[in-house]
């Protein structure tokens, strides 16, 4: 299978730091998608890696290793609007397969 | 906005009815997704389907079936409904290109049809 693991919750407090974390099953790999869905809206693109390594946007970062299959998304100076879901997706080679965590859901708590 | 679009917004039927979901993909995307979201769940993916062509098939009843059109639109048919397929159903599209393999599969989401059966 191609199990995505991700918490089920996390609770933070405005203006601290989160880290999420999602790991995978590294056979087919070809890049990793996080994904922001708030309450009954659509999934909105985060980022997408495949190298390893941490590429930061704004207050936004993600972090991959391949060899680990691990990858987490660091949130900065949490905001009240951060409360959301983020899902972890892996894309693997072979179908066009993009295969998707059933999500973390953080409270940022005032 | 992400230029996916998706009819209707709601939809209220009975149960052993039969229902039709459209999507629009973005401009030039010829990958269309199709995902079911129950209440408080994660995204199950349903089917894929590439320029007309299905590609990938999840966790799809029989009772449900999808196509692609010429003009890349896409809709997603359930039949026989039952009181468990009340949820959301999103649509994404993509614009990877198939024969390429190249760019990345990044899903731009339609703003979902929220199906209740009563």
């Amino acid at each position: 299978g191609q199990n995505i693991d991700q918490p089920t919750e996390m609770t933070a407090t405005e203006g601290a730091i989160v880290q999420i974390n999602c790991t995978y099953q590294t056979s087919g790999f070809n890049g990793l998608f996080w994904y922001q869905q708030h309450a009954g809206e659509a999934p909105t693109f985060l980022s997408y890696n495949v190298l390893d390594g941490l590429e930061e946007k704004g207050r936004f970062s993600s972090f991959l290793s391949r060899s680990k299959g691990y990858s987490y998304l660091l949130l900065k100076e949490l905001q009240m609007k951060d409360s959301a879901s983020y899902l972890c997706a892996v894309d693997y080679t072979g179908g066009f397969k993009t295969i998707f965590g059933a999500g973390t859901r953080l409270f940022v708590k005032a | 906005d992400s230029g996916v679009t998706q009819t209707p917004k709601h939809l209220i039927t009975a149960t052993g009815q039969r229902v039709t979901l459209r999507c629009s993909p973005r401009s030039g995307d010829l990958s269309v997704y199709w995902y079911q979201q129950s209440l408080d769940q994660g995204l199950q993916f349903l089917i894929q389907y590439y320029n007309g062509e299905e590609r990938a098939k999840g966790n799809i009843l029989e009772r449900f079936s999808a196509q692609q059109f010429p003009d890349l639109h896409s809709e997603l048919n359930l039949s026989s409904l039952e009181l468990g397929d009340s949820a959301l159903y999103f649509c994404a599209s993509s614009g990877r290109d198939r024969e390429k393999l190249d760019g990345t599969d990044t899903q731009y989401f339609g703003p979902g049809t929220r199906l209740t059966v009563l």
